[in-house]
């Protein structure tokens, strides 16, 4: 069945780099997503890539795919004290029109250490 | 923006009691959807819905039931809550002419006592 993991917490300094790691199981996964959640708010999409793509970068976030090793990555550059967080992976199967919806990982605290 | 509203952010009740978690759309979205969170646990599914009178289970769908008599709403049932069923309730839609990601509502956290 299909299973996201990472890792519960990441503690990182202020201005330092973030790196969130996840790995997941079905290698049919067409998108892949990241996902914040802030202290008693729903979660909101940082960012998503598309299965057939490597990489992608968005201001102050990079996320990198390796599709052969199932391994997603979120980097966050010059991390901030508004960085703190929860930050979830997701995948889906997603081909158009259907409501499969995701399967999160159990998501990473990012901690700022000031 | 989409919005996904939850009628209520906060709700106490006692054992037994029946209780109505409601979740409105604003984006005409086919598809919604009742997660649960829990610490260590992260989300898992209760139930979904593509359509108007369509709802398929979730990973976790005993002791909850739902309803969607209108694209725009779908509310989540506890016919009898129970002190397990303490949790937060996020709700969330999706449409499908994007790529499938979920926008989510500020969720409900509910204490059953």
């Amino acid at each position: 069945g299909e299973d996201v993991e990472q890792s519960l917490f990441l503690s990182v300094r202020e201005g330092d780099s973030s790196v969130i790691n996840c790995t997941y199981t079905d290698s049919s996964s067409t998108y892949l997503y990241w996902y914040k959640q802030e202290p008693g708010a729903g979660l909101q999409l940082l960012t998503y890539i598309f299965s057939n793509m490597d990489m992608k970068q968005d201001q102050r976030l990079t996320v990198l795919l390796n599709k052969k090793d199932k391994h997603l990555s979120l980097r966050i550059a010059d991390t901030q004290t508004g960085d703190s967080a929860i930050y979830f992976c997701a995948e889906s199967m997603w081909s158009g029109g259907g409501a499969d919806g995701l399967t999160f990982g159990k998501g990473t605290h990012l901690i700022i250490q000031p | 923006d989409v919005k996904v509203t939850q009628s209520s952010r906060y709700l106490v009740k006692r054992t037994g009691e029946k209780v109505f978690l409601e979740c409105v759309q604003d984006m005409d979205h086919e598809n919604m959807f009742w997660y649960r969170q829990d610490p260590g646990l992260g989300l898992r599914l209760i139930y979904f819905s593509y359509d108007v009178k369509m709802k398929e289970k979730g990973d976790i769908p005993e002791g909850y039931s739902v309803s969607r008599e209108k694209k725009e709403r779908f509310s989540l049932i506890l016919e009898s809550a129970s002190t397990n069923q303490t949790s937060m309730y996020l709700c969330a839609s999706s449409g499908s002419a994007n790529t499938g990601e979920l926008f989510f509502g500020e969720g409900s956290r509910l204490t059953v006592l």
